[in-house]
């Protein structure tokens, strides 16, 4: 079945305390993205990856990390979390940055809380 | 940060009613979507517009595309509380930069 899977799907951690949130995906898909969900401010991108080694910043980079070494892999890191980074968090594949009409297929989401 | 504009942001209704929620926007897009979210699940793509003008129908929803590629509107006909759920936006931007700007939100709610 084609998915995108997130890992873990929810996640209470304490400021400071460093995490990752794990993203693959299983459609060979050459575009690969991070958002956060707030209510009220929609979606709002993370990071984004064209393809293996190529990642750039979204709109709300601040506070976070991505790396991509394989094409199914595109993990989220948080050095250092802080309260403000409490959000529902999801991962989305895009099988080519250059077609228009290419669906974003998400995962389930992330729910993290720093305390 | 370029953003989509949804109105209403909260819709409660009655299942037989009809609505319309829009998404503006000062900024051409390539493409827009509309993608429906369920709680607890990721946004699932319900269709993608991409002519200036261009309507499309799916079942009781019909999405317009605006004649400058700007706005969106999503109408359906006779609500069903099956149709209860966050509606979400998505401009696609193809110049430069590939990304996707997802709209504010429009959480429904439809009353049996």
């Amino acid at each position: 079945e084609a998915q995108v899977t997130q890992n873990p799907r929810y996640l209470i951690t304490v400021t400071g305390k460093k995490l990752t949130v794990t993203c693959s995906q299983n459609m060979n898909h050459e575009y690969m993205s991070w958002y956060r969900q707030d209510p009220g401010l929609g979606l709002r991108q993370i990071y984004y990856s064209m393809n293996v080694e190529v990642t750039d910043k979204g709109d709300v980079p601040e506070g976070y990390k991505v790396s991509r070494k394989e094409k199914r892999n595109f993990p989220l890191i948080l050095e250092s979390p802080s309260p403000n980074q409490t959000s529902l968090y999801f991962c989305a594949s895009t099988p080519n940055s250059v077609q228009m009409n290419t669906e974003a297929f998400f995962g389930q989401g992330t729910r993290l809380t720093v305390v | 940060t370029q953003l989509l504009e949804q109105s209403p942001q909260f819709l409660s209704i009655q299942e037989g009613e009809n609505l319309t929620v829009y998404c503006n926007s000062s900024s051409v897009f390539s493409s827009l979507q509309w993608y429906r979210q369920e709680p607890g699940e990721g946004p699932v793509l319900l269709v993608t517009v991409v002519t200036g003008g261009e309507v499309k129908k799916l079942k009781r929803l019909t999405f317009q595309f605006g004649d400058a590629r700007k706005d969106s509107s999503l109408h359906i006909t006779a609500a069903q509380p099956g149709d209860t759920g966050l509606y979400l936006c998505a401009g696609v931007r193809t110049s430069g930069t590939y990304k996707y700007i997802f709209g504010t939100g429009t959480r429904l709610k439809v009353l049996a």
